[in-house]
């Protein structure tokens, strides 16, 4: 079946530096990536859509220049937290639709800035 | 209020219980997600329904498009089905998910 790659896992990076994470789709071309936030023991938030080729879409209150998402290809979309804070630690999870309506995850990154 | 609602919020069963998962919203949809969250974070699509009904093992999954209605049933369970099982909704294909609150069940032995 389809599968999306998202790495890192986990990082742990100091305040004030970058952090990428990359969501790859393995098997299938995905046109389209959703990118999500989920803090401890809440729901999933969705940060930003990102479309291959063009600009992402991004959800009201979330900051563009702060979450810069890249799709460059059809099989890679990235995020980068820039000038990352401890209230950004949190885990990102990437999921792309698939055939009909079906989606798939990424197994997500859990990000701690400390 | 939440186009997607889940009850109960938490659940604590015995092993071998059976145990049922709402969902209820209040858009039109084209599909409806179930998945699993295990603690570590990853998240694994359980079912995908449109209407009627889908069983996996000890899964079962119903829908009721008219009542706008999901549920989410697990047999026999077991402490491995222990995790954190969230309702999604798709109002149309390749569209972003809407989630529900998530589901906290826990299995004893």
């Amino acid at each position: 079946g389809a599968v999306v790659s998202q790495h890192p896992s986990w990082v742990i990076c100091k305040s004030g530096t970058s952090v990428k994470i990359e969501c790859r789709s393995l098997d299938f071309q995905a046109t389209t990536m959703f990118w999500y936030r989920q803090f401890p023991k809440q729901s999933l938030m969705l940060m930003a859509t990102s479309n291959e080729g063009s600009k992402a879409t991004y959800e009201q209150g979330v900051e563009k220049d702060k979450f810069l998402i890249n799709h460059a290809s059809l099989t890679l979309s990235t995020l980068t937290v820039t000038s990352a804070h401890p209230e950004d630690s949190s885990f990102y999870i990437c999921s792309a639709p698939g055939q009909g309506a079906s989606y798939t995850f990424g197994s997500g990154t859990r990000l701690t800035v400390v | 209020k939440n186009e997607v609602e889940q009850s109960p919020q938490n659940l604590t069963a015995q092993e071998g219980e059976f145990i049922t998962i709402n969902c209820s919203y209040s858009v039109g949809i084209s599909a409806l997600h179930w998945l699993q969250q295990h603690p570590g974070g990853g998240i694994v699509s359980l079912f995908m329904l449109s209407s009627g009904k889908k069983k996996h093992g000890r899964l079962i999954a119903t829908i009721n498009i008219q009542e706008k209605h999901s549920s989410l049933h697990i047999t026999a369970s077991h402490p491995r089905d222990s995790a954190v099982y969230i309702c999604a909704v798709m109002k149309s294909s390749g569209d972003k998910l809407t989630f529900g609150t998530g589901t906290r069940l826990a299995v004893r032995p």
